[in-house]
């Protein structure tokens, strides 16, 4: 099993659409979570760090699930601009590395 | 603010030859990242430093590959001899400390033919 799961996708849907990807982590004991975004040749750069409790920016939401090893992110009214592949980072108990997921691509339609 | 700077954006070589890729971390980070980025593997650690060090290295394919870091603000990554299955997106990444997000480079595309 992989350490870090994501559905590769692509998620093709309509502008103003609400879109969720999930990510599982393998290790219980991982510590900090993120999201990234990567577009097409591009670098990834950071979208958003992932808390317990859960957080929002803007029309983006990420949420912890600790006991189902995952964690999601939401996007709402998603825009063209929005198309891109979208990597979960979670960083191991023990370390200050980063284990990637594949990523999901999502494209929005017009 | 200068983010993290590499070089060369894009090299193409022979297989056999020896490949250096550079790396300038964001100023004031005490962490640097190695990654190589394929279609087939993703995104893969190679090798991190913690304040010049070498930390954790089990990233590294082969002895072919090495890395060094002689000061805060400069790293290389050196494959010798390079191979056609080396070609990938070399990505640098910096963090400040610990737990706080890292910040990539434009990285490197590096084909070997």
């Amino acid at each position: 099993r992989k350490e870090v799961e994501q559905d590769p996708g692509p998620f093709n849907v309509p502008e103003g659409a609400t879109v969720a990807f999930n990510c599982t982590y393998s290790n219980s004991a991982s510590q900090s979570f993120f999201w990234y975004r990567q577009d097409c040749r591009k670098e990834p750069k950071l979208l958003m760090s992932v808390y317990s409790s859960g957080n929002e920016d803007g029309r983006f939401t990420a949420q912890l699930n600790r006991a189902s090893q995952y964690i999601s992110l939401l996007i709402r009214d998603s825009k063209l601009s929005d198309s891109a592949t979208y990597l979960c980072v979670v960083t191991p108990s023990g370390t200050y590395k980063y284990i990637f997921g594949t990523g999901t691509r999502l494209k929005v339609l017009a | 603010d200068a983010g993290v700077i590499q070089s060369p954006r894009h090299e193409v070589t022979e297989m056999g030859q020896e490949v250096t890729l550079r790396c300038k971390p964001i100023s004031g980070h005490d962490y640097l990242f190695w990654y190589r980025q394929t279609m087939m593997r993703g995104l893969e650690l190679l090798i991190y430093f913690n304040n010049n060090v070498p930390i954790d290295d089990s990233g590294m394919p082969e002895d072919r590959f090495s890395a060094k870091m002689p000061n805060a603000s400069f790293s290389t990554l050196k494959i010798q001899p390079s191979e056609p299955r080396d070609s990938a997106v070399y990505f640098c990444a910096s963090r400040l400390r610990e737990n706080q997000p890292q910040h990539f480079g434009d990285g490197t595309r590096l084909s070997i033919l």
